[in-house]
C-alpha cells in the first residue's frame, strides 16, 4: 500500500544527544514535510522540501536539521541544541500542482521524548 | 493573538448527536479551508476540504466557510462512536498552511 512511514514509532533520548527520525514515503510525492505538534498548540512546520537536494526552514527550524538525497526519503535530525525537543513529530508528503491545494498525507507519527 | 484559533475541547456528546466544531482566523488571504481528522496516536488524514466560502457535504459531514467572518465549521450528523477522534482546522494560501489547536471529541455509546 502506498503511504508514509516513520520510524521509530517511539524515542527516548539524554539530553544533549542528537537522534534521526527516519521518513520514507512511496507516494511519489515531490514536496515532503516534518511537523511538530504539542498538545493545546497547532502543528509547527519544522522544514519542508519541494525537490531533491533543496529544502526550506519552516517556523520553528531553530534546533533542527533535515537532508533530501532522494525523492522518497526525508529523515529529520533532532540536535541537542533544540531546548525542548519532546514532543511527537509528524512527517508528511503532498504532489505539488496536482491533486487537492493544500492536501497533506501524513505518517504515524514518531513520539521523541528526552529524559 | 494566534493565527487560527480552535476550542481544544474536550467536548463530550451522546451517540447521534449533531456535533459542531470551530475555528477563526485573522489572515484574509487564506483560501483553502481543510478539516483533519486525526485518531489517538496516528497522523491527521484529511476529511473536509473546501475553497473559498460556501458549503460542502459529505454523508455525514457539512463543511462551512464564512470569509467575511473568518469562521469555518464542521459539523457531524449522527455522530458515531467511531468518531471519536481530534479534529484540526487548517487553512491555507498559496504555500503557507495554518493549522488550528485542535478539538478533541468523544462519543459515547
Amino acid at each position: 500500500d502506498g503511504g508514509i512511514t516513520q520510524s521509530p514509532k517511539y524515542l527516548f533520548r539524554k539530553e544533549g544527544q542528537n537522534v534521526t527520525l527516519s521518513c520514507e514515503q512511496n507516494l511519489n510525492h515531490d514536496a515532503m514535510y516534518w511537523y511538530r505538534q504539542d498538545p493545546g498548540q497547532g502543528l509547527r512546520l519544522i522544514y519542508y522540501s519541494q525537490i531533491v537536494n533543496d529544502f526550506q526552514k519552516g517556523d520553528i527550524a531553530e534546533g533542527y536539521s533535515v537532508s533530501r538525497e532522494k525523492k522518497e526519503s526525508f529523515p529529520l535530525t533532532v540536535t541537542s541544541a533544540q531546548k525542548n525537543p519532546t514532543a511527537f513529530y509528524l512527517c508528511a508528503s503532498s504532489q505539488i500542482g496536482t491533486g487537492v491545494a493544500g492536501e497533506l498525507f501524513f505518517g504515524e507519527g514518531s513520539r521523541l521524548t528526552v529524559l | 493573538q494566534k493565527e487560527v484559533e480552535q476550542d481544544p475541547g474536550p467536548l463530550s456528546v451522546p451517540e447521534g448527536a449533531i456535533v459542531s466544531l470551530n475555528c477563526t482566523y485573522s489572515n484574509s488571504a487564506f483560501q483553502y479551508f481543510m478539516w483533519y481528522r486525526q485518531y489517538s496516536r496516528k497522523g491527521p488524514e484529511l476529511l473536509m476540504y473546501t475553497y473559498s466560502s460556501g458549503n460542502k457535504e459529505d454523508g455525514r459531514f457539512t463543511a462551512q466557510v464564512d470569509k467575511s467572518s473568518k469562521y469555518i465549521s464542521l459539523f457531524i450528523r449522527d455522530s458515531q462512536p467511531s468518531d471519536s477522534a481530534t479534529y484540526l482546522c487548517a487553512m491555507s494560501a498559496s504555500n503557507d498552511m495554518r493549522f488550528g489547536a485542535g478539538t478533541r471529541l468523544t462519543v459515547k455509546p
